[in-house]
């Protein structure tokens, strides 16, 4: 069975330029995470998704960060303009059920560097 | 804030049995525990997950506790492709939430 599919999986770009990163989360899966790991804060909530509709994003650092999920089958994590310090690894993950309880899934994520 | 709290680190010996400790003592009677591993670089990966009573799957054991106060996460026969960061999860009640700790970075040894 496909996992969650993360792209770019590697993302280089300078300071000020838009960034897209792109999940499809796994078929079937109603609810989808976007998470940002750094080594001085660890893995962060930015936003989570149900049924396509954003439930909290209150975990989102600025205006300069947007998610969207036009579907079931994708969403987008953009940021623009990029600085430096938006240079983490970006994960997705995804999961189903109505109450919360059935696991998230990840991807393997994406590394983004902006100099 | 975590929810959950976890040894930094601790090592075991290949072949023999992990057991990885976690506290949430302030867990609330309908909430699971959840463990999931990160290997360098990769995303985290699920492992088990339970509520009340103990569970087993191909990977590994989950043991809770009566009070469910704290948990146990056992690894029968650690291999060196074990060594990862595990980290011990207790959702945000009422969200969707996970919040991750610091978890316990394991080292197996040959």
């Amino acid at each position: 069975d496909a996992g969650v599919i993360q792209s770019p999986r590697h993302e280089v770009t300078e300071m000020g330029q838009e960034v897209t990163l792109r999940c499809k989360p796994i078929s079937g899966h109603n609810s989808l995470f976007w998470y940002r790991q750094t080594m001085m804060r660890g893995l962060e909530l930015l936003i989570y998704f149900n049924n396509n509709v954003p439930i909290d994003d209150s975990g989102m650092p600025e205006d300069r960060f947007s998610a969207k999920m036009p579907n079931a089958s994708f969403s987008t994590l953009k940021i623009q303009p990029s600085e430096p310090r938006d240079s983490a690894v970006y994960f997705c993950a995804s999961s189903f059920g109505r109450n919360g309880n059935q696991p998230q899934h990840f991807g393997d994520g994406t590394r983004l560097s902006i100099l | 804030d975590a929810k959950t709290t976890q040894p930094p680190s601790m090592d075991c010996a290949e072949g023999r049995a992990a057991n990885l400790p976690c506290n949430h003592s302030t867990i609330s009677g309908n909430e699971y525990v959840y463990w999931y591993r990160q290997i360098h670089s990769q995303g985290p990966q699920y492992i088990i997950h339970g509520l009340k009573n103990n569970e087993t799957n191909e990977m590994a054991s989950l043991i809770i506790t009566e009070d469910r106060k704290s948990s146990t996460l056992i690894l029968p026969h650690a291999t060196l492709r074990d060594t990862a960061v595990y980290y011990c999860i207790v959702r945000v009640e009422g969200t969707y939430k996970y919040i991750f700790g610091t978890g316990t970075r394991l080292k197996v040894l040959a």
